[in-house]
């Protein structure tokens, strides 16, 4: 099971762009990247999900060189309701192969 | 569409008591895991369901129990309460092949708390 580094916490100011990145050195060849939003007492929420180079969807993008061995989550101009954990989740859960384990996931924090 | 709903979301329980928690997955969705998220700290897995079968477990002891029925919905037990075991309870529903496999679709949790 690949485990995941992200950084504990980051701040930024509304409008910027904001970039996440997390570390998977033992990330195997089926492994998927997952990134998961989590607000203060709800359940996390589904960001976007990759396999290999550049994925983007109408809240993110997502960064991942030719090794896999690292990816980036990239939120344009943010708001202040983007301020929340972000996680990254590493893995292939088809067929109940293998656990879903979370981390302790990286605290966005976003200031006026 | 409804997604996933949990019942009951806040609950009060003394050491010792047990505790059943329900989901209801997304419509479509056949797998059900089943998180405890302490204050602070990310979601931890405790079991997964597929099939009514429980299919993986976390690192928890046997207090812990599980059923999925034939719809799908499922049901968190806990036995024999501890302090510990105050929470959030987070269920998330998702399919068993594809790439839908690696999506969850999260509940808005059961805050437990034991007194």
């Amino acid at each position: 099971l690949a485990k995941t580094t992200q950084p504990i916490s980051m701040d930024s100011y509304e409008g910027q762009e904001v970039n996440i990145t997390c570390s998977h050195n033992n990330i195997a060849t089926n492994d998927y990247i997952t990134w998961y939003q989590q607000f203060p007492s709800q359940g996390p929420r589904f960001i976007i999900q990759g396999y290999k180079t550049k994925v983007t969807n109408e809240v993110a993008s997502l960064f991942i060189p030719a090794d896999r061995k690292s990816s980036t989550l990239s939120l344009p101009r943010v708001s202040l309701s983007d301020t929340a954990v972000y996680y990254c989740l590493v893995g292939d859960w088809g067929g109940s192969a293998s656990k879903i384990i979370f981390g302790s996931g990286t605290r966005l924090s976003i200031r006026p | 569409d409804a997604g996933v709903t949990q019942s009951p979301t806040h609950l009060i329980k003394t050491r010792g008591q047990q505790v059943t928690l329900r989901c209801s997955p997304k419509s479509g969705h056949d797998t059900v895991s089943w998180y405890q998220q302490a204050l602070g700290q990310g979601p931890q897995f405790i079991f997964q369901y597929y099939e009514e079968e429980e299919r993986q477990r976390g690192n928890f002891p046997d207090r812990f129990s599980g059923h999925q029925f034939p719809n799908y919905s499922s049901e968190l037990n806990v036995n024999a309460l501890l302090l510990g075991d105050s929470a959030l309870y987070l269920c998330a529903s998702s399919l068993a092949w594809g790439p839908g496999a690696n999506v969850l679709t999260f509940g808005a949790g059961s805050r437990l708390t034991v007194l």
